[in-house]
């Protein structure tokens, strides 16, 4: 079944505790990108890659990272949590083309206490 | 720079009635649309999305959305709402860039 796939689906977490959300694909996509969801603020974008080995920010990109060695694998790393990063976070992956639209992991909720 | 307006946070209808989700967007060049739906404690599905061709396109679910150029709009309708619509609806455009620039979000509300 093609998929994006997250990890874990639910996380609590204390500030400052390195952390790393997973997400994999396997339809062979170029694109894949990091969203997150916060309640009246909509899809906000944090990094996206447009293939191996090349990433760019989003819109919030302060205080993640992220890295692309292989095509399916793209994970956010948050090194130093802090509450504010408390959110709803997708991870989505597409092929490179415009008309083809996104397939969404299921989502990680983080909460940074 | 591109962008989309999705009107009303939040829109009920009852149960039977006319579904419209209202979606303006801005674009210098011609856009590709979308549509997607989130049910609860899920992730975004596409709902459906315009490319070239037929300006009426049709989604899963029963959904519709037209395509109107000269109103730069992208309605989703769907004739006759079920209990189980109740979800938030993205409207998004693409850019030049491959991304897509995201509407706010509307909620549906579904009253019995």
């Amino acid at each position: 079944e093609a998929q994006v796939t997250q990890n874990p689906r639910y996380l609590i977490t204390v500030t400052g505790k390195k952390l790393t959300v997973t997400c994999s694909q396997n339809m062979n996509h170029e694109y894949m990108s990091w969203y997150r969801q916060d309640p009246g603020l909509g899809l906000r974008q944090i990094y996206y890659s447009m293939n191996v080995e090349v990433t760019d920010k989003g819109d919030v990109p302060e205080g993640y990272k992220v890295s692309r060695k292989e095509k399916r694998n793209f994970p956010l790393i948050l090194e130093s949590p802090s509450p504010n990063q408390t959110s709803l976070y997708f991870c989505a992956s597409s092929r490179i083309e415009t008309d083809y639209g996104y397939t969404f992991g299921s989502g990680t909720r983080l909460t940074v206490v | 720079a591109q962008s989309v307006t999705q009107l009303g946070s939040h829109v009920s209808v009852s149960e039977g009635a006319l579904v419209l989700l209202r979606c303006n967007y801005s674009s210098s060049v011609p856009p590709y649309l979308f549509w997607y739906v989130q049910y609860p404690n899920q992730g975004l599905q596409l709902l459906l999305k315009y490319t070239t061709g037929a300006t009426l396109v049709k989604g899963i679910n029963g959904f519709e959305a037209e395509f109107k150029k000269s109103e730069t709009s992208f309605h989703l309708t769907k004739p006759s709402a079920h209990m189980s619509d109740a979800a938030e609806y993205f409207c998004a455009v693409s850019d030049s860039n491959y991304q897509l620039i995201w509407g706010a979000g509307t909620k549906l509300i579904i009253k019995p």
